[in-house]
C-alpha cells in the first residue's frame, strides 16, 4: 500500500500550536479509527503518543492531541515547548491486516 | 518492566541473509503480537509484517513476500527476522514492536539493528 500523505515539515515558536495532517488516498481501506501517532528523536526508537484516533496513553503530555474527519487524520500540538521537536508519523491498520505508515513531519521549534 | 531487546548490528554482503532478533521480557511473550518496521537512511518507517507467538502465523507486507520470514522461539521469547536476497536498499535500521492483538497500535519498541548492505 502507499504511504499516507504528511507534510514534510511543521514548525512553530515556543508556546503555539501546530497541527499535522495524515491523509490517505480516497476510497483507501484503513480503518480510520486505529490511526495511532509516533514521536521519533534522531537516533532513537519510535515512541507511541496516541492510538486510537486521539487516546493518550499514560505518561503522555496533554499537550497532545489527535482527531480525524473522513480519510484525514491530525495531531496537534499545543503549548509547542523545544522536547517537541522531533520527527512524527501517524500509522493505519489496514483492511489487509497490516498497517501503513504516513511519510513523516519533521517538527521544528523556532 | 516491559522490554525488546534487539540483536546487534549486521554488516551484509548483496545476495546474503540477515537474520535478526528481539528478545522480549517482562510480559506474556505469548499474549502480544510483534511486529517489524524497518527505516532507510533519512526516510521514514515502513511497516514489514507481523507475527503472532502464540500460534506463529504470519502476515507480511506485499513488498516483502517472498523474502521476509518471521519466526518465535516460546522458550526463550523471542522472534526471529530473517530477510533474505538483500540489496543495498534494505540498509537500515529494524524495530521490533509490541501490540496486544485488538488495540492495533504499538506500545513498546526494541531499540533498533542497523543493517548495512554493501559489497
Amino acid at each position: 500500500q502507499s504511504a499516507l500523505t504528511q507534510p514534510a515539515s511543521v514548525s512553530g515558536s515556543p508556546g503555539q500550536s501546530i497541527t499535522i495532517s495524515c491523509t490517505g488516498p480516497s476510497g483507501d481501506v484503513g480503518n480510520y479509527n486505529s490511526v495511532s501517532w509516533y514521536q521519533q528523536h534522531p537516533g532513537k526508537a519510535p515512541k507511541l503518543i496516541i492510538y486510537g484516533v486521539s487516546n493518550r496513553p499514560s505518561g503522555v503530555s496533554n499537550r497532545f492531541s489527535g482527531s480525524k474527519s473522513a480519510n484525514t487524520a491530525s495531531l496537534t500540538i499545543s503549548g509547542l515547548q523545544a522536547e517537541d521537536e522531533a520527527d512524527y508519523y501517524c500509522c493505519l491498520h489496514m483492511r489487509t491486516i497490516t498497517y501503513v505508515f504516513g511519510t513523516g513531519t519533521t517538527v521544528t521549534v523556532l | 518492566q516491559v522490554q525488546l531487546v534487539q540483536s546487534g548490528a549486521e554488516v551484509k554482503k548483496p545476495g546474503a541473509s540477515v537474520k535478526l532478533s528481539c528478545k522480549a521480557a517482562g510480559y506474556t511473550f505469548t499474549s502480544y503480537h510483534i511486529h517489524w518496521v524497518r527505516q532507510a537512511p533519512g526516510h521514514g518507517l515502513e511497516y514489514m509484517g507481523i507475527i503472532n507467538p502464540s500460534g506463529g502465523a504470519t502476515v507480511y507486507a506485499q513488498k516483502f513476500h517472498g523474502r521476509v520470514t518471521v519466526t518465535r522461539d516460546t522458550s526463550t521469547s523471542t522472534v526471529y527476522m530473517e530477510l533474505s536476497s538483500l540489496t543495498s536498499e534494505d540498509t537500515g535500521v529494524y524495530f521490533c514492536t509490541r501490540e496486544l492483538g485488538t488495540t492495533l497500535y504499538f506500545d513498546y519498541w526494541g531499540q533498533g539493528t542497523l543493517v548495512t548492505v554493501s559489497s
